[in-house]
């Protein structure tokens, strides 16, 4: 069946970089988009940007611009995120989801939450 | 960007009753939209897509209808399981942009 499992919690200090990974299975990894959404705690949800999982090319929403990396490990049908210099407003949960070549999300991750605290 | 604003924000009904959720685009978005449920703690699951189809393994009482700027969200015969919030999204225009959410509760 196909699942997205994303990797554990994280604690971070502002200033410092995180790295969240979401493993597909249960379909060929690069057929399908991969994006990202964040949802602040007990907040709406907000697109990220996608990565193409065929191409490697990565596209960020004009907010995620800067700090966050999309990436590919596609031996591993991995998809990861990377936020650095982390601020107190980056704290939220952080889903992976697939697409088809229309973007809506037909299977998520189970979400990484990420706090950031000093 | 697309503003998508979701009516009511929260909403509390009886099992077996009706529900309707409304959407409303801040532009034609075209019938490209979406619908998803997200229970307490857990990822959004896709209900519909395209305005009004039925993503597979979703129960049939779910329903979707709209066009131009004008979506909404039915439930026909509530049950307790659909205790969640529910969130629309605009994929018609860059940036994909999702509703605010409605928290739907038993009376």
């Amino acid at each position: 069946q196909i699942q997205l499992v994303q990797s554990g919690p994280e604690l971070k200090k502002p200033g410092e970089s995180v790295k969240i990974s979401c493993k597909a299975s249960g379909y060929t990894f690069t057929d399908y988009a991969m994006h990202w959404v964040k949802q602040a705690p007990g907040k709406g949800l907000k697109w990220m940007g996608w990565i193409n999982t065929y191409t490697g090319k990565p596209t960020y929403a004009d907010d995620f611009k800067g700090r966050f990396v999309f990436s590919l490990e596609a031996s591993a049908s991995t998809a990861n995120l990377q936020i650095s210099n982390l601020k107190n407003e980056d704290t939220a949960t952080y889903f992976c989801a697939r697409s088809g070549r229309v973007a809506y999300f037909d299977y998520w991750g189970q979400g990484v939450m990420v706090t950031v605290s000093s | 960007d697309i503003r998508m604003t979701q009516s009511p924000a929260s909403l509390s009904a009886s099992l077996g009753e009706t529900v309707n959720i409304e959407c409303l685009a801040s532009e034609d978005i075209y019938s490209d939209l979406a619908w998803y449920q997200q229970k307490p703690g857990k990822s959004p699951q896709l209900l519909i897509y395209n305005a009004n189809s039925l993503q597979n393994g979703v129960p049939s009482r779910f329903s979707g209808s709209g066009s131009g700027t004008q979506y909404s969200l039915k439930i026909n015969s509530l049950q307790s399981e659909d205790v969640a919030t529910y969130f629309c999204q605009q994929y018609n225009n860059y940036p994909w942009t999702f509703g605010g959410g409605t928290k739907l509760e038993l009376k």
